[in-house]
C-alpha cells in the first residue's frame, strides 16, 4: 500500500517568513495529493491540492509543488502570519476502483508563527 | 451549506461495550469515507461507501467494526465489545469528487 513520509514535524518561523513542508510518497500509481490545515481541536480542513498531471499550483500565500519522478511533494507558505499556525497533513491516494479514492496521510508538522 | 456532522461529538464507554458513531455527509455527495485519527497522528482509512455500497472496508481493524450507509446518505460505524485500544477520534468524510471534506468526529474513550 501506500506509505507517505513528511518533514519536518515540527516548524518554527517569524511571522513574515516563508515555510516550506515536503512530502514523498511510494506508490507511483498515487495522483491526487491534498493538504489539510488542522487547528486545535478543528477539522482538518482542505487548503489546496494538486492532481498529477500538474506540476505547481498556488493559491495566494499558498503554493504546492510536484515531483512525480522523485515522488515527492511540497507545501510553500509565504509571508506566514499567527493565524497560520496549525498542524498540516499531506495526504497521497490513488484510485482503488469503484470510486474509492482513500487518502493516506503523513503524520502531520507542527507549525508555529512566532509574531 | 451545512458541513459533515457527526454524533456524538464525545462518547465514553466501558470495555465490553457496544458504540454507533453516526455521520451525515453533506447533502449530494454520493462518496462517504470513515478514518481513525490518534493524537498527533493524521487520519487513517477504515472505510468507503459509494452510495449506499459499502465498497472498501480494508482499513476496518477486525471484525468488531463494521459499517453501514442504508440510504446512500447518513452512515453508522459500529464497534463491538470495546476494548481501550478503540479509544481515538473516528472522523467521517464526505466528497462528491476527488476532494474530501471532514466532519467534526466522534472522540471516543474505552474506559
Amino acid at each position: 500500500g501506500e506509505n507517505v513520509e513528511q518533514h519536518p514535524s515540527t516548524l518554527s518561523v517569524q511571522e513574515g517568513d516563508s515555510a516550506v513542508i515536503k512530502c514523498t510518497y511510494s506508490d507511483s500509481a498515487s495522483n491526487y495529493f491534498p493538504w489539510y490545515k488542522q487547528e486545535l481541536g478543528k477539522r482538518p480542513q482542505l487548503i489546496i491540492d494538486i492532481r498529477s498531471n500538474v506540476g505547481e499550483k498556488k493559491d495566494q500565500r499558498i503554493a504546492v509543488t510536484l515531483n512525480k519522478t522523485a515522488k515527492h511533494f511540497s507545501l510553500h507558505i509565504t509571508e506566514t502570519q499567527p493565524e497560520d499556525s496549525a498542524v498540516y497533513f499531506c495526504a497521497a491516494t490513488v484510485y482503488s476502483g469503484a470510486g474509492s479514492y482513500q487518502l493516506t496521510f503523513g503524520k502531520g508538522t507542527k507549525l508555529s508563527v512566532i509574531p | 451549506g451545512a458541513g459533515v456532522s457527526q454524533s456524538p461529538r464525545y462518547k465514553v464507554t466501558k470495555r465490553g461495550q457496544d458504540v454507533a458513531l453516526r455521520c451525515d455527509p453533506i447533502s449530494g455527495h454520493v462518496s462517504l469515507y470513515w478514518y481513525r485519527q490518534a493524537l498527533g497522528q493524521g487520519p487513517e482509512f477504515l472505510t468507503y461507501f459509494n452510495y449506499e455500497a459499502q465498497q472498501d472496508k480494508s482499513g476496518l481493524p477486525n471484525d468488531r467494526f463494521s459499517a453501514e450507509r442504508p440510504e446512500g446518505s447518513i452512515s453508522t460505524l459500529t464497534i463491538q465489545r470495546t476494548e481501550q485500544r478503540d479509544s481515538a477520534m473516528y472522523r467521517c468524510a464526505s466528497s462528491l469528487h476527488n476532494e474530501q471534506f471532514f466532519g467534526p468526529g466522534t472522540r471516543l474513550t474505552v474506559l
